[in-house]
């Protein structure tokens, strides 16, 4: 089975940085991953899929790179509601594996 | 407006059994794959089960696998997850989610159900 992890696990930040936050698979998933936003208590969204397709209705600061193995998230310029934890998954293969996550915290 | 509402969580005890429902409107469900991702309490997502829109293609975790079974009926927008010889670590928020057409991701969720195995 494909395994998937993220770096790091706390992210801690300022409203206005640029943050990037790093997934990485167990072997190659060419560019079938996602990115999902995760808040307290409230069920996941989708932000990024296919690598870096900005899912519908997701602000431009978002933006996801990479391929292969290894994949990053990208927030230009931390807003106040940006403030949650991210989970990356893939998709090559039929189990849909999440990453562990990487929660950001306000500095 | 896209919605999908679990139900059928509760307490269970350990071997014991439960079958959780997700009611979809708002899209036309036979169009739609569909799963389940749970997350036990503090801890991360982690994909359960997935069914194709005709429900001839199911896809389990390894560590559900036997015990789980992945279910839909298109003509009530339902979709369900049967649970059997549950175990403590299989306590979990349970998340139905639809998958995107476009994306082939999990676009839209629930609220959730939560089972708790426990004697």
């Amino acid at each position: 089975d494909i395994q998937m992890t993220q770096s790091p696990s706390t992210l801690s930040a300022s409203v206005g940085d640029r943050v990037t936050l790093t997934c990485r698979a167990s072997q190659n998933i060419n560019s079938w991953l996602a990115w999902y936003q995760q808040k307290p208590g409230k069920a996941p969204k989708l932000l990024i899929y296919k690598a870096s397709s900005l899912e519908s209705g997701v602000p431009s600061r978002f933006s996801g790179s990479g391929s292969g193995t290894e994949f990053t998230l990208t927030i230009s310029s931390l807003q106040p509601d940006d403030f949650a934890t991210y989970y990356c998954q893939q998709y090559n293969s039929y189990s849909r594996a999440f990453g562990p996550g990487t929660k950001l915290e306000i500095k | 407006e896209v919605q999908m509402l679990e139900s059928g969580g509760g307490l269970v005890q350990p071997g014991g059994s439960l079958r959780l429902s997700c009611a979809a409107s708002g899209f036309t469900f036979s169009t739609y794959a569909m799963g389940w991702v749970r997350q036990a309490p503090g801890k991360g997502l982690f994909w359960v089960s997935s069914i194709d829109y005709s429900g001839g293609v199911a896809y389990y975790a390894d560590s559900v696998k036997g015990r789980f079974t992945i279910s839909r009926d298109n003509s009530k927008s339902t979709l369900y997850l049967q649970v059997n010889s549950l175990r403590a670590e299989d306590t979990a928020v349970y998340y139905c989610a639809k998958i995107s057409l476009a994306s082939s991701n999990f676009d839209s969720w629930g609220q959730g159900t939560l089972v708790t195995v426990a004697s």
